[in-house]
């Protein structure tokens, strides 16, 4: 059974940079089959793509966002990281990753999501 | 402003059915992308419901059904159940960009 898990700081100070890493089990980073994604949800409001890595390291973002965000895999590890920086208020959401099947399927696989709020 | 238009909300009592629409553009549905949604119960990460229009995934009830014409998409669940009462989510895509609608509230009255 494929698990994701979101961690880093719940907590993060205006202007900082936000960052979140998601450990995958019961699957692979490196199979081409996937794409491995962060998308958030804001207290309240509906999704978010932020954007992908496929575990060649290719990677497509959100155009809001594509100027401040930084999508990384670790195969080593079986994880794959997001970090966003500059961040505002407008950036407290729960973030999720999650992994969708490259071709024909929708995103399959969702972590349990990490709360992050920015305040000083 | 979501690139997917969804209605806010929608309601019905046990045993009905009810639809939901998820309306986009040339760009997106209209260029034959594929519409996927997602249900997402309070507190929790949104589930796979239906994919490729829709294909239902293994362990997903029949009540639920998908559809998609032109520049939209319906989602439809019949005989209501009180634990259908959730957020449901459109997704689809625009070039190779991931796009969602604004999502819908299920209320089973």
């Amino acid at each position: 059974q494929v698990q994701l898990q979101e961690s880093g700081p719940g907590l993060v100070k205006p202007s900082e940079t936000l960052s979140l890493t998601c450990t995958v089990s019961g699957g692979s980073v490196s199979s081409g089959s996937y794409y491995w994604s962060w998308i958030r949800q804001p207290p309240g409001k509906g999704l978010e793509w932020i954007g992908y890595i496929y575990y060649s390291g290719s990677t497509n973002y959100n155009p809001s966002l594509k100027s401040r965000v930084t999508i990384s895999v670790d195969t080593s590890k079986n994880q794959f990281s997001l970090k966003l920086s500059s961040v505002t208020a407008a950036d407290t959401a729960v973030y999720y990753c999650a992994r969708r099947l490259r071709y024909g399927g929708g995103i399959d696989y969702w972590g349990q999501g990490t709360l992050v709020t920015v305040s000083s | 402003q979501s690139v997917l238009t969804q209605p806010p909300s929608v309601s019905g009592a046990p045993g009905q059915r009810v639809t939901i629409s998820c309306t986009g553009s040339s760009s997106n549905i209209g260029a034959g992308y594929d519409v996927h949604w997602y249900q997402q119960l309070p507190g929790t990460a949104p589930k796979l419901l239906i994919y490729g229009n829709s294909n239902r995934p293994s362990g997903v009830p029949d009540r639920f059904s998908g559809s998609k014409s032109g520049t939209s998409a319906s989602l439809a669940i019949t005989g209501l159940q009180a634990e259908d009462e959730a957020d449901y989510y459109c997704q689809s895509y625009d070039s190779s960009l991931w796009v969602f609608g604004g999502g819908t509230k299920l209320t089973v009255l």
